[in-house]
């Protein structure tokens, strides 16, 4: 079973930023958070990780809560391209995926 | 990020044949992993492949139904065995450098048994 719980499913405007939340209730201390989404009938892509600190890249930045058991994907300006499943999991030293349902996230004109 | 080839992209197999599936890594890669997309659900990781040793297979999947071989550091393969309707899912290659750093996904092989 999915260690995190994410909603099923929400709405962007183009332009506007996505804020996707995730909650990591089990996390532990060595476990980091990864967040990938999937476009239609691609593999999941990877998007960003951290441990503990907040990061950011040419796609998004993830927001960590000081307890951990948090976490925000933003992308800062969603296209139509933006469009997918997000996932977001937490894993530490077998590097497993456990993937939940994941967010559908449908960005609209 | 490395570069992942699996191949058949998709396949419509007969009902008791099995299928070989091969992922090619352009890079040496500590870990390999399969999983699988039954339709309209999210992934599920069948196994890890090891190295030069038998595959660590998760709960639910057999090693008789799903052989695995990792003959190197950049090659693994998939052979689902005595294919049934249910198998009919998207199978994907998944590699990873281990704790700390991102798994990178293959597009996956669509299979359809018949």
């Amino acid at each position: 079973d999915a260690k995190t719980t994410q909603p099923t499913s929400m709405d962007c405007a183009e332009g506007r930023a996505a804020n996707l939340p995730c909650n990591h209730s089990t996390i532990s201390g060595n476990e980091y958070v990864y967040w990938y989404r999937q476009i239609h009938s691609q593999g999941p892509q990877y998007i960003i990780h951290g441990l503990k600190n907040n990061e950011t890249n040419e796609m998004a930045s993830l927001i960590i809560t000081e307890d951990r058991k948090s976490s925000t994907l933003i992308l800062p300006h969603a296209t139509l391209r933006d469009t997918a499943v997000y996932y977001c999991i937490d894993t530490g030293t077998a590097s497993k995926l456990t993937f939940g349902t994941g967010t559908r996230l449908q960005v609209t004109l | 990020s490395a570069v992942i080839s699996q191949k058949p992209s998709r396949d419509i197999c007969q009902r008791g044949t099995s299928l070989t599936i091969q992922c090619q890594v352009d890079s040496q890669v500590t870990m390999m992993f399969w999983y699988r997309q039954q339709p309209g659900q999210s992934l599920t990781l069948i196994a890890t492949a090891n190295q030069g040793s038998e595959a660590t297979y998760e709960s639910g999947f057999v090693i008789d139904k799903f052989p695995i071989s990792r003959p190197n550091l950049t090659f693994s393969t998939l052979t689902v065995s005595n294919m049934s309707p249910e198998d009919s899912s998207i199978y994907l290659c998944s590699v990873g450098q281990g704790l700390g750093q991102p798994q990178h996904f293959g597009d996956g092989t669509r299979l359809s048994i018949l």
